[in-house]
């Protein structure tokens, strides 16, 4: 019954590989986030998605594209992984594009770059 | 540009302190301010969302506060137990630029038994 699952939790690769980070949520909500936390805890938002489609794309690299293939899913892909992607990603879901409702968040994939 | 600290970064009380959490924001244009509760190797638990019309909001033993017109908000946690450490962030959003939640930096609380 978990509302927001992101798999895998834990991703080892080296540099230069491409990976996905796939999320779902089973809450029914139409916007889906992705969020990057660094090694000193900060956390930033990445992308937003309303509905399918793209609402908030902040200042990242090209490298990063997320893709939604429906409502419940919000996929991210990432291409020629660099050292500085090691973070933790955070995907959160919540109802409306308002942001006045909480946002759900799941448990997170903790990606290493060797 | 909208920046959001939290004081202290960390924080240890012994079982049954009340206890607050502090948040400051440099722009007081905000719809709205919520506070999270993470857990170590977890997401985000929203807690408390308070709207900008909105002074304060309570759940349990929780209290949050808003005073916009200062940049501040603050998380009242009464009679503390064990099970309240976590990390405690805020995050606003903004009425101007982008539509997003800006995060503080947390405050790390432990809870002595």
């Amino acid at each position: 019954d978990t509302a927001v699952s992101q798999t895998p939790k834990y991703l080892v690769t080296q540099m230069g590989n491409d990976k996905s980070i796939k999320c779902e949520q089973n809450l029914g909500h139409d916007t889906m986030y992705w969020y990057k936390q660094d090694s000193k805890k900060f956390l930033k938002i990445m992308f937003s998605y309303n509905n399918k489609e793209l609402i908030i794309n902040e200042t990242v690299p090209n490298r990063f594209s997320p893709k939604s293939p429906d409502k419940a899913h919000l996929n991210l892909h990432i291409n020629s992984l660099e050292l500085g992607d090691s973070a933790v990603y955070f995907c959160a879901s919540s109802q409306g594009n308002s942001l006045n409702q909480p946002q759900h968040f799941g448990d997170g994939t903790r990606l290493s770059i060797l | 540009k909208q920046e959001v600290t939290q004081i202290p970064a960390a924080l240890s009380v012994p079982e049954g302190e009340n206890l607050v959490l502090n948040c400051s924001f440099t722009d007081s244009a905000i719809y709205n301010l919520q506070w999270f509760r993470q857990d170590p190797g977890k997401g985000l638990t929203s807690l408390l969302l308070i709207q900008s019309s909105q002074r304060e909001q309570t759940s349990g033993r929780l209290n949050a506060s808003l005073d916009k017109s200062s940049g501040r908000s603050t998380l009242y946690i009464a009679a503390s137990q064990p099970g309240d450490s976590a990390t405690y962030l805020c995050a606003v959003v903004g009425t101007s630029g982008t539509y997003k939640y800006i995060f503080g930096t947390g405050t790390r609380l432990k809870v002595l038994a």
